[in-house]
């Protein structure tokens, strides 16, 4: 069965660094095109970040330069490194496996929550 | 840029419902998909190219348009269709979604 599962979340201070983890189980992550995706409280979907498979990294223009997506091929987990956390960052974090063109398997989400 | 609307629709069980999504520039319908979220629960892939069914999505609903204009159909609503639903392009990053339509129970 495809899974993925987040964690790593929390209460972090503004201007903290976080990062979350997502596992995957069912499919290989190095092998496969995975995002991010958040959603503020009370708000929509906001994408954040995109890993393909060959290694290539996009960014939502809101994290750009504070935000770093990545994998471990031998854990078979993608990460988000959030650096700068702002109070806006307040969200629940979605692992998202990309296939073909959408979005076809989503973790159930960690929440990052962004406050002193 | 997408726009969605109505931004909340109240509608009766076995209603149909009609939600409008419209880009600011013409996307592909190859790159644009809806997505069903309910409270505290993970958004589920509903339609991707525009008009195709994801595994598993019952065939009330559907999915129509081209350009910059796209229609998500449900035609009978059950109990558990009210949600929010997003459509995205997923062209070039950033992948962009509209923002929501809402519907409610009347």
């Amino acid at each position: 069965e495809v899974q993925l599962v987040e964690s790593g979340g929390g209460l972090i201070q503004p201007g903290g660094s976080l990062r979350v983890a997502c596992a995957a189980s069912g499919f290989t992550v190095s092998n496969s095109y995975m995002s991010w995706v958040r959603q503020a409280p009370g708000k929509g979907l906001e994408w954040v970040s995109i890993i393909y498979s060959g290694g290539s990294t996009y960014y939502a223009d809101s994290v750009k330069g504070r935000f770093t997506i990545s994998r471990d091929s031998s854990k078979n987990t993608l990460y988000l490194q959030m650096n700068s956390l702002r109070a806006q960052d307040t969200a629940v974090y979605y692992c998202v496996r990309d296939w073909g063109y959408h979005h076809d398997v989503w973790g159930q989400g960690t929440m990052v929550t962004v406050s002193s | 840029v997408l726009t969605q609307s109505p931004g909340t629709l109240s509608l009766s069980p076995g209603e149909r419902a009609t939600l409008s999504c419209r880009a600011s520039q013409s996307v592909d319908s190859t790159y644009l998909a809806w997505y069903q979220h309910k409270p505290g629960q993970a958004p589920r892939l509903l339609i991707y190219g525009a008009s195709s069914r994801a595994t598993g999505i019952p065939d009330r609903f559907s999915g129509s348009g081209s350009g910059t204009d796209f229609t998500l159909t449900i035609s009978r609503l059950e109990p558990e269709d009210f949600a929010v639903y997003y459509c995205q392009q997923y062209g070039n990053p950033p992948f962009t979604f509209g923002p929501g339509t809402r519907v409610d129970i009347k």
